[in-house]
């Protein structure tokens, strides 16, 4: 089944202990982007990917950041979480940029 | 600067009847549009999208949305609505030069659903 996946689902951290949420998609899609949602504000970008090996910034990097060695996978790195950052986070792909984004179930954190 | 706008945050109908859920954009190139939705705990679900040509498109689940250059529009329509419909819908638009494939979401609107 075509899918994007996350890991994990779920979390509760605190503040400054460094952690990776996992996404991984099986459509050999070329295009990933990480999103956060939250309450009013709807769905904000927060980094992109075009390709292996390239990454750029969305609307809202600061604290973030992310890799992109593999095709298949596009993992976000909070190094110092902080309570501003507890959102809700959705991975995304596309076959390109510009074309139909494919959302994940999403990872909801929360930074004690 | 580009922007979404989903003026009503909470639509309640009864089931059966019509629904219209808005979405007015600002962007200066031709755009392309989104609605997804959003059922509780789960990600968001591409209802339909519009990039060029018929300006009514037809989604999944009995939805349409026309597109209105003039009045820069992309509502959401369905003429009977089931209790499942109950979530969260997000219109959204591209925007950016060709490279960012960013998406601009409105604040997202949710229906409820009276039996």
């Amino acid at each position: 089944e075509a899918q994007v996946t996350q890991n994990p689902r779920y979390l509760i951290t605190v503040t400054g202990k460094k952690l990776t949420v996992t996404c991984s998609q099986n459509m050999n899609h070329e295009y990933m982007s990480w999103y956060r949602q939250d309450p009013g504000l709807g769905l904000r970008q927060i980094y992109y990917s075009m390709n292996v090996e390239v990454t750029d910034k969305g609307d809202v990097p600061e604290g973030y950041k992310v890799s992109r060695k593999e095709k298949r996978n596009f993992p976000l790195i909070l190094e110092s979480p902080s309570p501003n950052q507890t959102s809700l986070y959705f991975c995304a792909s596309s076959p390109r940029a510009k074309e139909t984004q494919y959302f994940g179930p999403g990872t909801r954190l929360l930074v004690l | 600067a580009q922007s979404v706008t989903q003026p009503d945050i909470h639509i309640t109908v009864s089931e059966g009847a019509s629904l219209e859920l808005r979405c007015n954009y600002s962007y200066g190139a031709t755009p392309y549009l989104f609605w997804y939705v959003q059922s509780p705990g789960q990600g968001l679900q591409l209802l339909l999208k519009y990039f060029s040509g018929d300006t009514l498109v037809q989604g999944i689940k009995g939805f349409e949305a026309e597109f209105k250059r003039s009045q820069s529009s992309f509502n959401l329509r369905k003429p009977s609505v089931h209790w499942s419909d109950a979530a969260e819908y997000f219109c959204a638009v591209g925007a950016g030069s060709s490279n960012t494939g960013k998406l601009i979401f409105g604040q997202g609107t949710t229906l409820q659903v009276k039996p």
